[in-house]
């Protein structure tokens, strides 16, 4: 069956630190990627997508991803986090005429 | 501007009495979602429409039903809550199933709290 890991449930950094979040999905062909982001009480929003062409993807508020294909990963990445980074991440994948799915999430927390 | 609404925001019952939820969007989307998100967890698939073909997953509880009356609303109907569906309750949208480019957008979500 199709999965989704995120492999780490919570990190904690300080503001200007790097930040990388992983993710592994299991699925041979051609696939949809996301990157959302979940602020404390707020609904879901999307942060960045691939679905063909240069692998890696620019999003909103400084993010980035890499499409690794041969390594099935989808890594976020961001050079210098802020406070109001803290927040939940999810990757997502849709393979075609598939639902989405969704990792566990990773919790991230920016100290001041 | 809002592209996919939720109504209500907050919304409490009582364990056993039926809840209707609802989604609506100005997008045009051909395909609704409900997913159910519990604390902590990642989002929940719990059915989906295609345009006037409704598709459950396997293992959405009976207790769930859903109705689409027309491309902008879609309603999820609760008929017997339980404290286990305390959850908040995502809709969200997409132009396809999943074809190269599709994206799912979301609303709000609704945070039902079962007493």
């Amino acid at each position: 069956a199709q999965s989704v890991s995120q492999h780490n449930h919570h990190v904690i950094l300080s503001e200007a630190a790097s930040l990388e979040l992983g993710c592994n999905y299991s699925y041979g062909g051609t696939v949809n990627l996301f990157w959302y982001v979940q602020y404390p009480g707020q609904h879901l929003q999307l942060l960045l997508k691939y679905f063909s062409g240069d692998p890696l993807v620019k999003g909103i508020k400084g993010f980035e991803a890499e499409f690794i294909k041969s390594k099935f990963s989808f890594n976020l990445r961001k050079p210098s986090v802020q406070w109001s980074d803290t927040a939940e991440y999810f990757c997502a994948v849709t393979p075609p005429r598939f639902k989405t799915i969704f990792g566990a999430g990773t919790r991230l927390f920016v100290k001041a | 501007d809002a592209m996919v609404i939720q109504n209500p925001r907050y919304q409490v019952t009582q364990f056993g009495k039926p809840v209707t939820l609802s989604c609506s969007q100005t997008l045009n989307h051909n395909v609704m979602y409900w997913y159910q998100q519990k604390s902590s967890q990642a989002p929940k698939l719990l059915f989906h429409y295609y345009d006037k073909d409704f598709n459950n997953e396997a293992d959405t509880p009976d207790n769930f039903q859903s109705r689409r009356p027309n491309t902008s609303f879609c309603f999820l109907d609760i008929r017997s809550p339980g404290l286990g569906d305390t959850a908040m309750y995502l809709c969200a949208t997409s132009r396809g199933e999943g074809g190269p480019g599709d994206t799912q957008y979301f609303g709000p979500g609704t945070r039902l709290t079962v007493l």
